[in-house]
């Protein structure tokens, strides 16, 4: 087991630009999530995949973000045309649920992805 | 927006003493869990509480649910250094359907243990 891992660890890129983060969730898990975290706030939720299906997304997700599962395994999570209000840590999260099994457990966090827009 | 809300913002104890932190939250949760976070790193969950318990245990962990008053706290016992860390909880609020772990985060309490 070898946990939730993100790639890159840190990007900084400049205004306008497009940045790509891939997420690896725990290998049998079939939930992913991804939220961001900006500076002393805690983390918020911007969208969540049953593996390939995604589900639920969230109104922080403009139409610049995009998300996908593709083959229910590993995620990317696209950011087009960067802002500088887009500067922050991104977070991706795997668990294990049963289909139409009410969800009672912990997210399993990666260590992020910190985005720095210039 | 974020829902939950955290008192106090820092503490700063000392190794031995016992570190209490609070959460508030506005509607009614399925589950409440606390999660902790080191200084630039990803968060590790730490214990969860269902809306039907009053309080739970895990190791130097007390977790305590009030669903009447909409708050929860954590209490850490005979705290270490290497308890330094920003902990957060985070509010489950799916409960007319299937929950899936969308998860409400507050905006942490920074904890600061000195040897």
């Amino acid at each position: 087991d070898t946990g939730v891992s993100q790639d890159p660890r840190h990007k900084i890129t400049k205004r306008g630009q497009n940045v790509t983060f891939r997420c690896d969730p725990i290998s049998e898990h079939n939930r992913l999530y991804w939220y961001r975290q900006t500076l002393g706030q805690g983390p918020e939720f911007l969208t969540y995949f049953q593996n390939e299906a995604q589900l639920e997304k969230s109104r922080l997700l403009s139409d610049r973000f995009s998300a996908e599962r593709p083959k229910g395994s590993f995620s990317t999570l696209e950011i087009q045309r960067t802002e500088q209000g887009d500067s922050a840590m991104y977070l991706c999260a795997s668990s294990l649920g049963l289909a139409g099994a009410s969800f009672t457990g912990e997210l399993f966090f990666g260590e992020g992805s910190r985005l720095t827009v210039l | 927006s974020q829902q939950g809300e955290e008192d106090p913002q820092a503490l700063s104890i000392q190794e031995g003493e016992n570190a209490t932190m609070n959460c508030s939250y506005k509607t009614s949760i399925n589950n409440l869990q606390w999660y902790r976070q080191n200084s630039g790193r990803g968060l590790v969950h730490l214990i969860l509480i269902r809306s039907n318990e009053r309080e739970k245990h895990s190791g130097r962990l007390r977790v305590t649910l009030d669903t009447s008053k909409k708050s929860s706290s954590l209490l850490i016992t005979a705290s270490r250094a290497a308890d330094t860390a920003s902990y957060f909880c985070a509010t489950d609020h799916r409960t007319g359907g299937t929950s899936y772990g969308k998860l409400t985060f507050g905006q942490g309490t920074i904890l600061t243990v000195h040897p």
